[in-house]
């Protein structure tokens, strides 16, 4: 089951702050969130675990509520570097395949 | 360390041939997953290997096979190209297998199918 994210697209000024949704209608095992600039090979940024544990960049945070499946990847202060296509990703507790969202375009202006 | 190597990086095949795509994971890394992206849907996982076995597979027909090696390196083979087979393959290698490991991306063979 492919998870849905929220929004489709978002403009920012630099400086400005994001969040981006991730959500699933299937338990989740793991979480993982990725950033795909134009051109370029998806980069990871965090995974977020069943049970609580994360890892990931300094500077990326992120949550994962258990409960209602759902993930969010919160982007502050952001920089022209941050933009790009934002990808979450989810293993389900059965193990099976992992499924990509349809993505998130962060686009940051001066 | 080097990273994911895929070869070729851009394919140019007519409908009805088969085509060969190469990964090279980065050492140490024992699992590798493709995955192809199509503008219209997006990262479409297609099957994940680890210590040459294959451990999950997406939903796509029986023309997309693949298999690793013991070194690790990945092949996917695709038969019977069709137009709708153009997209962007990329294969992501992690340590081990499954949701728990990040996956570190290679920079994709484009396919053309004409």
């Amino acid at each position: 089951q492919q998870p849905v994210q929220s929004p489709q697209a978002v403009i920012l000024r630099e400086g400005e702050d994001a969040v981006i949704n991730c959500s699933s209608s299937k338990a989740l095992y793991s979480v993982h969130w990725y950033r795909q600039k134009h051109g370029e090979a998806p980069v990871f940024l965090m995974i977020l675990l069943k049970g609580g544990e994360q890892k990931g960049h300094d500077k990326i945070s992120a949550s994962f509520n258990e409960k209602k499946q759902q993930s969010s990847l919160y982007l502050t202060a952001s920089q022209l570097s941050y933009s790009g296509t934002y990808f979450c990703g989810t293993e389900q507790n059965t193990g099976n395949q992992f499924y990509f969202g349809t993505g998130t375009s962060l686009t940051v202006i001066p | 360390k080097a990273g994911v190597t895929q070869t070729p990086r851009y394919l140019i095949k007519t409908r009805g041939q088969q085509v060969t795509l190469s990964c090279s994971p980065i050492s140490g890394h024992r699992s590798v997953s493709w995955y192809q992206q199509t503008p219209g849907q997006g990262l479409q996982f297609l099957f994940e290997y680890f210590s040459e076995t294959q451990r999950n597979k997406g939903n796509f027909p029986g023309r997309f096979s693949g298999r690793q090696f013991s070194n690790s390196r990945s092949e996917m083979n695709v038969s019977t190209l069709e137009l709708g087979d153009s997209a962007l393959y990329l294969c992501a290698s992690s340590l081990g297998a499954g949701g728990r490991y990040e996956q570190y991306f290679g920079p994709g063979t484009r396919l053309t199918v004409t």
